[in-house]
């Protein structure tokens, strides 16, 4: 089992291009996570899916936008890239919301 | 007020003592409580969840739970310097469908 997988692992985006980080999961998970990590500030939900055909916002959703395409994927679409979007991206499984298994992450520099 | 709130360090333990992490969170009726180990430029980790008042052991860890006071430490027993990394809080609200993250403790064991 590969677990939680992210691609791509690095991505340089210039300010305005639009990109789609793809997330997926074989561990026949409902609930699906994207995070995003900045020095000092923990991880900090963006979207979940907590089934498959459902989204909802989670703390840091502006200028993001999901989509659950099945119960193992889950993307995450920026659409007009800012600087302030540079982070680290984790994408996470979970049966139910308890235990979340973490991707590899994707390095996301705009500039 | 932060949900949850973490001394984000660093925290320095010589090799051999006992390290311990603490977490507060805000969400009285909160149900789950969850430790995440992340070494450095890696995706966090589940080492440890409590759902109850007390201890919950395993192995060398130690989590400890106090719901009327809304705190949550984590203890490490005869640190290793593979301890090192940072550790990271998160609770579940009450029927909620995601996790709250704190901003996580780094931690140095010192050989």
């Amino acid at each position: 089992n590969a677990g939680v997988t992210q691609t791509p692992k690095f991505q340089v985006l210039k300010t305005g291009q639009s990109m789609t980080l793809q997330c997926a999961q074989d561990m026949n998970h409902n609930s699906m996570y994207w995070y995003r990590q900045d020095p000092g500030m923990g991880l900090r939900l963006i979207y979940y899916s907590a089934s498959e055909g459902t989204t909802d916002k989670g703390e840091v959703p502006n200028g993001y936008n999901v989509s659950r395409l099945n119960k193992r994927e889950f993307s995450l679409r920026l659409e007009s890239a800012a600087p302030s979007q540079t982070s680290v991206y984790f994408c996470a499984s979970s049966r139910e919301v308890n235990e979340q298994y973490f991707g590899p992450g994707t390095r996301l520099t705009v500039t | 007020q932060k949900e949850v709130e973490q001394n984000s360090g660093p925290l320095s333990v010589p090799e051999g003592a006992i390290a311990s992490l603490n977490c507060t969170y805000s969400d009285r009726g909160s149900q789950s409580f969850f430790w995440y180990r992340q070494y450095s430029g890696k995706s966090p980790e589940l080492i440890m969840f409590i759902y109850s008042n007390g201890d919950k052991e395993d192995g060398r860890f130690t989590a400890q739970l106090n719901k009327a006071s809304q705190y949550v430490s984590l203890l490490i027993r005869d640190s290793q310097p593979s301890d090192s990394a940072t550790y990271l809080c998160a609770v579940r609200g009450r029927g909620a469908q995601k996790l709250v993250f704190g901003q996580g403790t780094r931690l140095t064991i010192n050989p």
